[in-house]
């Protein structure tokens, strides 16, 4: 069964850091891009970063551009995002997700999400 | 900021039918493709719709995708009780933020 599961959400002080690592299994993890998505309590999907397949290439919001890190070990099917200077508004359900991407012979990039994990809890709070 | 603009919710009876428009630009939704995702209260998203219009293996045909310039339209008939969720379109932005970008999400109620 293709799975992912999430671990390392927590509560942390402001300023503070938190790792958060994403354990893959059913399908060749080294194969695919990955994500990370949050949701904010009651607030809709965003986007947060991606790696490529061997990690040479990551793209990052703006709004964590600096603060977080996004890598991968694939000997062990693991994802991870290294949060530091965390924020109030930092506080939100972190999700792991399995990527598709890429041109098409047009030159049009398709890009969705087929497989997520449940997520992970992050609170930002003093 | 979500670039990806979604009306906040849409409602019709059972059996009827409903569509969630999704606007965008050209950095986005004019020169990529558009996948649609449901949420069902408490769970993660779940891939509804990829590549504009294709459905992934167990989705029934009721749900349904369209992209015309730059916004995209998921379209559901024969609501169902079980469709009650919320609804985000996603694709890829290739401005100089490049990145992943969803919509601002849509909660379908069922009457």
């Amino acid at each position: 069964e293709v799975q992912l599961v999430e671990s390392g959400g927590g509560l942390v002080q402001p300023g503070g850091s938190l790792r958060l690592s994403c354990a893959a299994s059913g399908f060749t993890f080294s194969s695919y891009w990955m994500s990370w998505v949050r949701q904010a309590p009651g607030k809709g999907l965003e986007w947060v970063a991606n790696i490529k397949q061997d990690g040479s290439e990551k793209y990052y919001v703006d709004s964590v551009k600096g603060r977080f890190t996004i890598s991968r070990d694939n000997a062990k099917n693991s994802l991870y995002l290294q949060m530091n200077s965390l924020r109030a508004e930092d506080t939100a359900v972190y999700y792991c997700a399995r990527e598709y991407s890429g041109y098409d012979y047009d030159y049009y990039y398709y890009y969705y999400m087929d497989v997520w994990g449940k997520g992970t809890t992050v609170t930002v709070s003093s | 900021q979500s670039v990806l603009t979604q009306p906040p919710s849409v409602s019709a009876a059972p059996g009827q039918k409903v569509t969630i428009s999704c606007s965008g630009s050209s950095s986005n939704i004019g020169n990529n493709y558009v996948s649609w995702y449901q949420q069902l209260p408490g769970t993660a998203p779940k891939l509804l719709i990829y590549d504009n219009n294709k459905r992934p293996s167990g989705i029934p045909d009721r749900f349904s995708g369209s992209k015309s310039g730059t916004s995209a339209t998921l379209g559901i008939t024969g609501l169902q009780t079980g469709d009650e969720a919320d609804y985000y379109c996603g694709t890829w932005d290739s401005s100089l933020s490049a990145g992943g970008v969803f919509g601002t999400g849509t909660k379908v109620t069922v009457l």
